[in-house]
């Protein structure tokens, strides 16, 4: 089974900059969520989707962050413009819908992550 | 609303050493609790999880925990330690509910020694 997908890997922009990172999640998983992992730190929630409906995006700064789920599956996370605090890991996680099986709730798989850091 | 806390920012121990790293949660139920690792420049694993049921849990690689409701506690434990068991580790507490969001604990790093 293919894990959680995530692009670019790796990204350098200057500030002021726009940026875009892209999430594939598991095939079936119907909850998409956006992490921010600063260095040296848990993983923070900027957004939870689940189907196309952001649930919770109260963590999200939403002057210059957005995020996108338009069909359900795949989903993009937008930074314009990018500033210097934003240089951090971005993670996207997938999980089982809620109310199914009892146990697969609340796990939440993980892809590699986009490191991005802003010159 | 919950929280966690692990107390150890930094651990070293030996090669073939017991290990275990602390993880203290806060919340108003009995919540689902995690450990994840994560090897450098990598995702977040999944080692283990508690949601109801026997309160010693075991996991991927060797690895258990052990839920204390009394200390509010979920500590990760390995009898023998490999040196490719040194990563980050993070322990995470959710909810029962759709409405809350799993929280993660700023993690321990654990280095192993040869």
């Amino acid at each position: 089974e293919a894990g959680v997908v995530q692009s670019p890997r790796y990204k350098i922009i200057e500030k002021k900059q726009p940026v875009a990172f892209w999430c594939n999640p598991i095939s079936g998983h119907n909850t998409l969520y956006w992490y921010r992992q600063n260095l040296g730190q848990g993983p923070e929630l900027l957004i939870r989707y689940e189907n196309e409906e952001a649930v919770d995006d109260s963590q999200l700064p939403k002057d210059r962050f957005s995020a996108e789920r338009l069909k359900g599956v795949d989903s993009t996370l937008k930074i314009q413009p990018a500033e210097l605090g934003d240089s951090a890991v971005y993670l996207c996680a997938s999980g089982a819908e809620w109310g199914g099986l009892a146990g697969d709730q609340e796990t939440q798989y993980f892809g590699p992550g986009t490191r991005l850091l802003v010159l | 609303a919950q929280s966690v806390t692990q107390p150890d920012i930094h651990i070293t121990v030996s090669e073939g050493a017991s290990l275990e790293l602390r993880c203290n949660y806060s919340y108003g139920a009995t919540p689902y609790l995690f450990w994840y690792v994560q090897s450098p420049g990598q995702g977040l694993q999944l080692l283990l999880k508690y949601f109801s049921g026997d309160t010693l849990v075991q996991g991927i690689k060797g690895f258990e925990a052990e839920f204390k409701r009394s200390q509010s506690s979920f500590n990760l434990r390995k009898p023998s330690v490999h040196w490719s068991d040194a990563a980050e580790y993070f322990c995470a507490v959710g909810a029962k509910t759709s409405y809350d969001k799993v929280i993660f604990g700023p993690g321990t790093s654990l280095s192993v020694i040869p």
